[in-house]
């Protein structure tokens, strides 16, 4: 069975700081697909970054970047330069061709930017 | 138009009313879904529409009622609801692509059963 976890509940990160939010996931498949998802207080769900796992290259996209280790199964989200809208839930999503339709969510890290 | 828009963005109802939740997209894309978010939870999938067709149904109560009229439409039906059911739902789409496949999401529907 493929799942999710995301180990940290909630992270705080101070205004033009750096953070890192942690997500490994568990598949014996060797193709799938990795996302990250932002959830601000408006609750809408805002794709952030996402990655193939046969590109070696880790995707970024501005302040946002990944970090993925495939033989570790691992996929973490850093967020460079935080600004105060950059506060969110943040899930980790996995797909794979194989199971069709079916994204699997990790239970999130809620995200705190200080002032 | 790259949106997903649900209607109403609020509904409060009781468990004897009838109601529906409407979703529309114009991307073009062929795989719809509905999902029920609790606070501080993830989402949680309940029905996924593939070419018109119901693909996958998480064994959902048939208190509720999915229906996919055409390519860019899904509703989805409430009848003799329970308080336990008040919660986010999200309609998504995506383009139902093996290579090439990301989700889309509305702003959702806040449901509060009285």
């Amino acid at each position: 069975a493929q799942t999710v976890t995301q180990s940290q509940p909630e992270m705080s990160v101070q205004e033009a700081e750096t953070v890192t939010l942690s997500c490994t996931y568990d598949t014996s498949e060797s193709d799938y697909y990795l996302f990250w998802y932002k959830q601000p207080p408006s609750r809408q769900m805002i794709l952030v970054i996402r990655q193939e796992a046969y590109k070696q290259q880790n995707a970024t996209e501005n302040r946002f970047s990944v970090n993925f280790q495939k033989a570790a199964k691992s996929f973490s989200l850093k967020i460079s330069d935080s600004q105060l809208g950059d506060a969110a839930m943040y899930f980790c999503a996995y797909r794979t061709p194989n199971t069709g339709n079916q994204f699997y969510f990790g239970t999130g890290t809620s995200l705190t930017v200080i002032p | 138009d790259t949106e997903v828009t649900q209607t109403p963005k609020h509904l409060v109802m009781g468990m004897t009313n009838k109601k529906s939740l409407k979703c529309e997209q114009h991307m073009g894309h062929r795989a719809m879904y509905w999902y029920k978010q609790k606070a501080k939870k993830p989402p949680e999938l309940m029905f996924v529409y593939s070419y018109e067709k119901l693909s996958i149904n998480e064994s959902v109560p048939s208190r509720f009622s999915p229906e996919c009229p055409n390519s860019s439409l899904l509703n989805l039906h409430l009848h003799a609801l329970q308080p336990e059911d008040s919660a986010l739902y999200l309609c998504a789409s995506s383009q139902d692509d093996q290579n090439e496949e990301k989700l889309f999401f509305g702003s959702g529907t806040q449901l509060s059963v009285l």
